[in-house]
């Protein structure tokens, strides 16, 4: 099946700075969804993105499907923005179900 | 709107005992999944619902688990005989017709001591 890959596995950064979040997956997708896991386990919706550019406040997400690769990017981090984020792809055909990358754990302090 | 809806948030039972786990999904959304979160496996897919379409059971990890869906709405899982290696979060979500974007809810916590 599908593999998703997602890297740095943890990143540190002060207030402020700017970083960007990786995914990588293994076989052509007809979507992408991007989640940030708050610290009480709720998946929150980022971006819905199956190709192309968006861009949603400070964050935004690229995804270039022909090359298999999505990149998040945060802008000017908050300590709000710590948690951890997900990358998803659906299994082609059938149900659609997720598969999850394990994850970016990011840490913004203040 | 209201979102996905589960419940209870958290639940503990003794090892042997059976649970049940409810989600309540979006209004008109007609997909239903149901994944669990644990600390060595990641986010893994149980079971789907689409309508009255047969459901996909791929992803349950044994017949001990099971779940319906009643009226096209409220789905229920099932866990008998539960296991220490059953804790974990479970995870609902829904999607509506003509989209795979799925939306969660905020889960269910279950401790198996």
């Amino acid at each position: 099946g599908i593999q998703v890959e997602q890297s740095p596995p943890d990143l540190i950064l002060q207030e402020g700075a700017n970083s960007t979040l990786r995914c990588n997956f293994s076989d052509s997708v007809n979507n992408l969804q991007w989640f940030h896991q708050n610290p009480w386990g709720q998946l929150i919706n980022l971006f819905y993105i199956p190709s192309g550019t968006k861009q949603n406040g400070r964050l935004s997400a690229t995804t270039v499907a022909t090359e298999r690769y999505s990149l998040l990017y945060i802008s000017s981090s908050q300590t709000t923005d710590s948690g951890v984020y997900f990358c998803a792809v659906p299994t082609q055909g059938g149900s659609e179900k997720l598969v999850f990358g394990k994850g970016t754990k990011l840490t913004v302090n203040p | 709107g209201a979102g996905v809806s589960q419940s209870p948030s958290n639940k503990v039972t003794e090892k042997g005992k059976d649970v049940e786990l409810r989600c309540d999904p979006i209004s008109g959304h007609t997909a239903l999944y149901w994944y669990r979160q644990s600390l060595g496996q990641g986010l893994e897919f149980l079971i789907y619902f689409q309508g009255n379409s047969a459901p996909d059971k791929s992803g349950l990890p044994s017949d001990r688990f099971s779940a319906e869906r009643t009226g096209g709405s409220v789905s229920t899982l099932t866990i008998q005989r539960t296991q220490q290696e059953d804790s974990a979060v479970y995870l609902c979500a829904s999607s509506k017709r003509g989209s795979n974007e799925q939306f969660f809810g905020p889960g269910t916590r279950l401790t198996v001591l």
